[in-house]
């Protein structure tokens, strides 16, 4: 039963086209992470959302939006993509228990390839 | 930059040998972390850390964890083909996530 669900798996744009990376979740957690990971490196927190407030990492290009419409819903727009945008974007989710925050849920990412 | 350091960078070792990763960290955290990455796969959780926590076991895997070090250890015991991996590990200042640089274990058969 798939909890973090990401669409689609692998999506192809052209240089400076916009694309829109989908996540939901079925885990009903307050923060939702969206993360660029390329080739032999280590996951990048690009933003998260703790419930509808957004935070922006401090060194993520304007060029990298993110919406997130109600719980279970958060999109990664990508507005202009340029060829150093290539990587894989996975989603994540992570919510309090008995006021204790539990481990992060992860999607199977999307694998973004710019031509 | 919040994220953290693992050694080594890269692991290989035949199959039923033990396989030891190192994470060392900057910040002060409420707990730590680590996960497996298949290749061009998501990330699975493996094993939380509390700070208050010295050792934690889970079947194979055995965490150590060193606040005034800032640093955590990955043991695999009786490693497997299918253990074949990047490990990663993450620190939780807050409820952000910042990850090290990642051990990629490879384990011959």
């Amino acid at each position: 039963d798939a909890m973090v669900i990401q669409n689609p798996r692998y999506q192809v744009t052209q240089f400076g086209k916009p694309v829109t990376l989908s996540c939901s979740q079925t885990l009903n957690h307050n923060v939702m992470y969206w993360y660029q990971q390329k080739s032999s490196q280590a996951p990048k927190l690009l933003f998260h959302y703790y419930d509808k407030d957004f935070n922006n990492e401090a060194d993520t290009p304007d060029n990298f939006q993110s919406r997130r419409p109600n719980t279970s819903f958060c999109f990664l727009d990508i507005r202009s993509p340029g060829l150093g945008d290539a990587a894989m974007y996975l989603c994540a989710t992570r919510g309090a228990r008995d006021r204790v925050w539990e481990t992060q849920y992860f999607g199977p990412g999307t694998r973004l390839l710019v031509l | 930059s919040q994220q953290g350091e693992e050694d080594p960078q890269a692991l290989s070792i035949q199959e039923g040998e033990n396989a030891t990763m190192n994470c060392s960290y900057k910040t002060s955290i409420n707990n730590l972390q680590w996960y497996r990455q298949n290749s061009g796969r998501g990330l699975v959780h493996l094993i939380l850390i509390r700070s208050n926590e010295r050792e934690k076991h889970s079947g194979r895997l055995r965490v150590t964890l060193d606040t005034s070090k800032k640093s955590s250890s990955l043991l695999i015991t009786a490693s497997r083909a299918a253990d074949t991996a990047s490990y990663f590990c993450a620190t939780a200042p807050s409820y952000q996530f910042y990850f090290g640089t990642g051990t990629s274990l490879t384990v011959i058969p």
